[in-house]
């Protein structure tokens, strides 16, 4: 079947520490990936994706590469800033036009 | 501008009361879908629609029900609400075959408390 496995929250950092937020994933075949973003008090807002094998999804200076040899989709940035507080969803959709999500791990900045 | 509009965006209500979100958008999706999100749980779908007149359940349907007369709409019924339906709603759409290259828009979701 499919699934979504992300680390666990929370996490704490602070202002300019490098961060990685892992994924892995299970699915038959090739599926899509995706790195959602949820702000306080908002929905879920697309952060990047990448539709196959060794694909680099990158957006607002977070990056994360598609590595079917691992099955993993882990997100990084950098130099993380206070305004990147907010809870992250992995995510994949295979056939069917179905999504599966990941827990969600929520990330906090402190300056 | 394309969106997803959900309402309310906060309801507190009484057990049994029947009440309804509505969920629309205006991108002429045919795919959309709802979800409950709860801490520790991620989000759980609990229906979606293939296009009009075409629905299905998800993971999570019990005490839910859904219809799409219109393409644009999907409300979201809760017949007889019950505490444990207590959670924050999410209405997503996308593309019939869309979700793979472009992945889904979502609500800015509706926190439901029962009492």
């Amino acid at each position: 079947g499919n699934s979504v496995t992300q680390m666990e929250g929370p996490v704490t950092l602070s202002e300019e520490a490098f961060l990685t937020i892992n994924c892995t994933y299970t699915a038959t075949g090739y599926p899509s990936l995706f790195w959602y973003v949820q702000y306080p008090g908002e929905g879920l807002q697309l952060l990047l994706k990448a539709t196959k094998a060794d694909d680099k999804g990158s957006n607002k200076g977070f990056e994360a590469t598609y590595r079917k040899e691992t099955t993993s989709f882990h997100l990084e940035k950098g130099s993380v800033q206070v305004s990147d507080s907010a809870v992250y969803f992995c995510a994949l959709s295979n056939t069917g036009n179905q999504f599966y999500f990941g827990t969600g791990t929520s990330l906090t900045v402190i300056p | 501008e394309a969106q997803v509009t959900q309402n309310p965006r906060y309801l507190i209500t009484v057990t049994g009361k029947k009440l309804t979100v509505t969920c629309s958008q205006n991108m002429n999706h045919e795919y959309m879908s709802w979800y409950r999100q709860d801490p520790g749980l991620g989000l759980r779908q609990i229906y979606y629609s293939m296009n009009v007149e075409v629905t299905d359940k998800g993971d999570v349907p019990e005490g839910y029900k859904v219809s799409r007369k219109e393409k644009r709409n999907f409300p979201l019924i809760l017949e007889s609400p019950s505490p444990n339906q207590t959670s924050l709603y999410f209405c997503a759409s996308s593309l019939f075959w869309g979700a793979r290259d472009y992945g889904y828009t979502f609500g800015s979701g509706t926190r439901l408390t029962v009492v």
